[in-house]
């Protein structure tokens, strides 16, 4: 079964570096999201994007955070200037083309720690 | 979205239906039910959702009341590699975002 592949597995940054998560969402995907989860937390929306745009964003996704589709393949999230409670797991997820009720399929995370 | 109340755990006993109930009294028409599932360490796993009808897959089933202002999961014959945390959304068609809650956690018990 096709599955959404996130890279590396865990991440860890000092204070301040930029840092870039990167996910290889299902084939023929179109929809793509990014959503994290702090420690203990629950498991929150960062941002969606489609057709090389963003298409909803939270209040968590503000300008020290981009996403892009470099390729027909990639789909990375870049934080700029990395706080320490950017520290999280970071889930991508994928949904083909078509209505927004269709099913988001998730990778198995990113686990970034900052120093 | 509708808000969704579930209990924060579970035991079931492996081999017997796992039945997970959910509450979402002030779902709209057009918001379907989805129901996902985190294993330790793991990404959320899609399980089923619905609309209006029952529906059934290869995991589960759900069973939706005929008001929609509840839904239970059911998991046929629970083994100890289905113990979770469950998740109970709710999300209108149009809508992009999936807003996770609590959750159940679901312990299969040998």
């Amino acid at each position: 079964e096709p599955e959404v592949t996130q890279t590396p597995s865990h991440q860890v940054t000092q204070m301040g570096q930029e840092v870039i998560l990167r996910c290889v969402p299902i084939s023929n995907h179109l929809y793509f999201y990014w959503y994290r989860q702090i420690l203990g937390q629950k498991v929150e929306f960062l941002v969606s994007f489609y057709n090389n745009e963003i298409s909803e964003k939270s209040e968590i996704f503000d300008d020290q955070f981009s996403v892009e589709r470099p390729d027909g393949s990639n789909f990375t999230l870049k934080i700029r200037s990395t706080k320490l409670e950017d520290s999280a797991m970071y889930f991508c997820a994928s949904t083909p083309g078509g209505g927004a009720w269709q099913p988001q399929h998730f990778g198995d995370g990113t686990r970034l720690s900052i120093l | 979205d509708a808000k969704t109340t579930q209990p924060p755990s579970m035991d079931c006993a492996e081999g017997r239906a796992a039945n997970l109930p959910c509450n979402h009294s002030t779902i709209s028409g057009n918001e379907y039910v989805y129901w996902y599932r985190q294993i330790h360490s793991q990404g959320p796993q899609y399980i089923i959702h619905g609309l209006k009808n029952n529906e059934t897959n290869e995991m589960a089933s759900l069973i939706i009341t005929e008001d929609r202002k509840s839904s239970t999961l059911i998991l046929p014959h629970a083994t100890l590699r289905d113990t979770a945390v469950y998740y109970c959304i709710v999300k209108a068609g149009s809508a992009r975002q999936l807003t996770f809650g609590s959750g159940t956690q679901l312990t299969v018990l040998p």
